[in-house]
């Protein structure tokens, strides 16, 4: 059974930068029908993505986030990261890792969720 | 800045049926990308809800249905149950180049 598991500090200083990992177990991180997303959520509100990475390599970023934004992918690890550079009080949220399943004919579709980790920006 | 509106709450009793749209734009759902939903119940992770418009994965009751026309789309839940309190978001591709995949702004669903 897939699980997706994040960690990380949940409490990052302004400017400084924010890294989740994400530890996925029950499956490989290497099949071609797998991206492998995170997506954040500020407390009390909706739901952003912020980037997803194939295990070749190749990523899509949120473009208002590219700048500050790494996802690096290790998959004989089963992990992948995300790391987010001059963090303010506005990225503040519950990140989730997501496994970001293609499915042809479709658009892909986020169908496995880790539990979340709050990391709150705060001096 | 989600693309995607949905209202922000709807309600019913229990056994009632309940709608929540979700309207997008030319770029988005208009353009004929599949609208894919997710049910945030308290306290946990979204899960997938519906998948390519009106599909559901293994598990989900068939109480929950959707449907695609133009540049919007819709969840249906009929014979509402207290369980399914929680939050809905609908979920689509965007071509605009401001972002690629949108969430609508999501709904509470209250069981009265």
């Amino acid at each position: 059974q897939l699980q997706l598991q994040e960690s990380g500090p949940g409490l990052v200083k302004p400017s400084e930068t924010l890294s989740l990992t994400c530890t996925v177990s029950g499956d490989s991180m290497t099949s071609s029908s797998y991206y492998w997303a995170w997506i954040r959520q500020p407390p009390g509100k909706g739901l952003e993505w912020i980037g997803s990475i194939y295990y070749s390599g190749r990523a899509y970023y949120e473009p208002s986030l590219k700048s500050r934004l790494s996802l690096p992918l290790d998959a004989s690890k089963n992990q992948f990261s995300l790391n987010l550079t001059s963090v303010t009080a506005a990225d503040t949220a519950i990140y989730y890792c997501v496994r970001h399943f293609v499915v042809a004919g479709s658009i892909p579709q986020f169908d496995h969720w880790g539990q979340g980790s709050l990391v709150i920006v705060s001096s | 800045q989600s693309v995607l509106t949905q209202p922000p709450s709807v309600s019913g009793a229990p056994g009632q049926r309940v709608t929540i749209s979700c309207t997008g734009s030319s770029s988005n759902i208009g353009a004929g990308y599949d609208v894919h939903w997710y049910q945030q119940l308290p306290g946990t992770s979204p899960k997938l809800l519906l998948y390519a418009n009106n599909n559901r994965p293994s598990g989900v009751p068939d109480r929950f249905s959707g449907s695609k026309s133009g540049a919007s789309a819709s969840l249906a839940i009929t014979g509402l149950q207290a369980e399914d309190e929680g939050d809905y978001y609908c979920q689509s591709y965007d071509n605009s180049r401001s972002t690629l995949y949108v969430f609508g702004t999501g709904t509470k669903v209250t069981v009265l």
